[in-house]
């Protein structure tokens, strides 16, 4: 089974509007941790913002935002604002916390325009 | 700024050739994973070390894969026998090792296997 699921392929937003990119996941374990990650065309990994599950509040990394919806097991990715360089591929990724290694979805293709 | 550094950021290598992809994690980082990224896809685990010690390999092929991570030095990752199929992107990262923390990424090496 998925553990970790993006099914949004390629998400189109317009300049300064907001976008929110989806990610659900599948876990029993009651301690994990929830990632995003930023890949431009350039290929590097670039981390954007943690949730983790005990946590009481969405996380907020400037203009990124995390709705973090438990009972439903989401953890959506919220970039408000959208500037041209956000055009990349995001990876939401989760850690269980009886293991070490972050299973990562197969990514949204953001693309801004003008 | 001492991130995560791999080399060589390219690499090729004819098929039946070996190819060391080295590592070295952030400053202050024991825990380094690899994982793999075929085009147009996401990242794939496969394997969590700890200095002299493969913590977690479930997602190295059984075959011509191996890696490691001395004492001194970087983390190696070695492909003997390279074949087309094992052309990718091959990223290294590091972490302090608890749940909530992040992976945080090399740029990657890309292999190209002629």
């Amino acid at each position: 089974a998925q553990k970790i699921t993006q099914t949004q392929p390629g998400m189109f937003v317009q300049e300064k509007e907001a976008v929110t990119l989806d990610c659900t996941y599948d876990t029993s374990d009651p301690s994990y941790g929830l990632f995003w990650y930023k890949q431009p065309s350039s290929g590097e990994m670039i981390f954007l913002i943690y949730q983790g599950s005990y946590d009481q509040q969405n996380a907020t990394e400037g203009r990124y935002s995390l709705n973090f919806q438990k009972a439903r097991k989401s953890a959506n990715l919220v970039i408000s604002a959208s500037q041209l360089g956000d055009s990349a591929m995001y990876f939401c990724a989760m850690r269980e916390g009886n293991t070490d290694k972050l299973i990562f979805g197969t990514g949204t293709r953001l693309q801004v325009f003008p | 700024n001492a991130g995560v550094m791999q080399n060589p950021r390219h690499l090729v290598r004819r098929r039946g050739q070996e190819a060391r992809l080295r590592c070295s994690p952030m400053k202050g980082h024991s825990h380094v994973y690899w994982y793999r990224q075929l085009p147009e896809e996401g990242l794939k685990f496969m394997v969590y070390l700890q200095k002299e010690n493969i913590i977690d390999e479930s997602g190295m092929p059984k075959e011509r894969f191996s890696a490691e991570f001395p004492k001194e030095g970087p983390s190696i990752l070695r492909i003997q026998q390279v074949v087309r199929g094992d052309s990718a992107a091959y990223f290294c990262a590091s972490s302090a090792g608890s749940y909530n923390s992040p992976l945080h990424f090399g740029n990657g090496t890309r292999l190209t296997v002629t």
